[in-house]
């Protein structure tokens, strides 16, 4: 199916372990993004990648580890859990009118 | 810090009536982007101004932008129970290809 894809959905991790979250898009966009969203609250930028093997800091990004080896992923990895990483995390492409196009979201509860 | 700012942050009104939202930001834009997010969903583009226009309408919507104000609103007409969402700006600033969101604008429409 075309479009933008994250998996899980869902995850309940321990503090302290590493996770990915994983975003795969179909459309061959060149740029990527990663937000969370914490409750009641706005997007904040964690990551942004222009292009392959091209990746950028966003606001926040201490905690977070990305890679872009191929266009159409962009896993982010908490490299050690905590609890403050409890958010919901958004991943986006932007499409060729500088729209952007958003993944259903990850729920990451840290415990 | 959020680069835009909505205003107000939670807006309640009956089904047919107008609803506006305001949105300040802080630095020089490429463009201004209007998203609509639904409970525990991700965002979906509405609608976006560039910097070198001051309106533009899609179907119930109308965006408006003043560049000299840093300052934008979205106007929802007509307003139906199915236009409750979260309202969100995002700024594509002239430094580079990154969205920027504010914190969002909560909006109930009562049928």
């Amino acid at each position: 199916d075309a479009g933008i894809t994250q998996s899980p959905r869902y995850k309940i991790t321990e503090t302290g372990r590493q996770v990915t979250l994983m975003c795969h898009q179909t459309w061959s966009h060149s740029y990527m993004f990663w937000y969370r969203q914490d409750l009641g609250h706005g997007l904040r930028l964690i990551y942004y990648s222009a292009a392959a093997d091209i990746t950028d800091k966003g606001e926040v990004p201490d905690g977070y580890v990305v890679s872009r080896s191929k266009t159409e992923n962009f896993p982010l990895t908490l490299e050690s859990a905590t609890r403050s990483q409890t958010s919901v995390y958004f991943c986006a492409s932007l499409g060729g009118q500088r729209e952007a196009f958003f993944g259903q979201g990850t729920r990451l509860t840290v415990v | 810090s959020q680069q835009g700012e909505e205003d107000p942050q939670a807006l309640s009104i009956q089904e047919g009536e107008n609803a506006t939202m305001n949105c300040s930001y802080k630095t020089s834009i490429n463009n201004l982007q209007w998203y609509r997010q639904n409970s525990g969903r991700g965002l979906v583009h509405l609608i976006l101004i560039r910097s070198n226009e001051r309106e533009k309408h899609s179907g119930r919507l109308r965006v408006t932008l003043d560049t000299s104000k840093k300052s934008s609103s979205l106007l929802i007409t007509a307003s139906r129970a199915a236009d409750t969402a979260s309202y969100f700006c995002a700024t594509d600033g002239t430094s580079g290809s990154r969205l920027t969101f504010g914190e969002g604008t909560q909006l109930t429409v009562n049928p």
